[in-house]
């Protein structure tokens, strides 16, 4: 079975500060495939990336990056220098085998001026 | 345009009451899935298809009925609404490669 998990239930900081958001995921597949999603107040699901078991690669895009860590079974989402527009629920997934996704309970991320 | 199409956007039943719920895209993608919000739940998966004629179960699937007759429309039913059914309902489908899955804008759905 899968589970992913955000231990994270909210976090709130200042703005220009970089924060972390931690997903750790299980999964007994060999060939796997993450993904994290933005959901602002507005509702709408957001894709930010997807990335699968093979490529251990650090993405950075812009002040976003995610660091993918096999040995840990953990892939973090930092956002650098926070903005007030980065306030949006954050969720980790791991796609099972019928191409669904299997979510974290999300972090809420608030960011104060 | 192309996308993801969920009808209603928002929805009031009586406990009891039946309903459907439809979600419709144009891209030609063979995988489809429901999933429900709950506060502090995250998104959970309700029932999923990897193409037409072929559905399965997600984590919680009771009370819940689908089928997948097109390519294009995979409806979730709701068979005897419960209040434990109050949440919001989001469809998404995905053609299985390089990118993300693309999510309708949601169903809003109260049972009183």
């Amino acid at each position: 079975a899968q589970k992913v998990t955000q231990a994270q239930t909210e976090i709130s900081v200042v703005e220009k500060e970089d924060v972390t958001l931690d997903c750790v995921y299980e999964t007994r597949d060999t060939t796997y495939y993450l993904f994290w999603y933005k959901q602002p107040p507005s509702g709408e699901l957001v894709f930010l990336i997807r990335r699968n078991s093979f490529d251990e690669q650090n993405e950075i895009s812009g002040r976003y990056s995610w660091n993918f860590q096999k040995s840990t079974s953990s892939f973090n989402f930092t956002i650098t220098a926070s903005q007030v527009v980065d306030s949006a629920v954050y969720f980790c997934a791991l796609r099972n085998s019928g191409y669904a996704l299997n979510f974290g309970k999300g972090t809420s991320l608030l960011v104060t001026p | 345009n192309a996308g993801v199409t969920q009808t209603p956007k928002f929805q009031v039943l009586k406990t009891g009451q039946s309903m459907t719920l439809q979600c419709a895209q144009d891209m030609n993608h063979e995988y489809m899935s429901w999933y429900r919000q709950d506060p502090g739940m995250g998104l959970r998966l309700i029932h999923y298809s990897v193409g037409a004629g072929i559905t399965d179960q997600g984590e919680v699937p009771n009370g819940y009925n689908v089928s997948r007759s097109t390519t294009e429309d995979f409806p979730l039913r709701l068979l005897s609404a419960a209040p434990s059914q109050t949440s919001v309902y989001f469809c998404a489908s995905s053609d299985g490669q390089a990118y993300g899955y693309t999510f309708g804008s949601g169903t809003r759905l109260t049972v009183v």
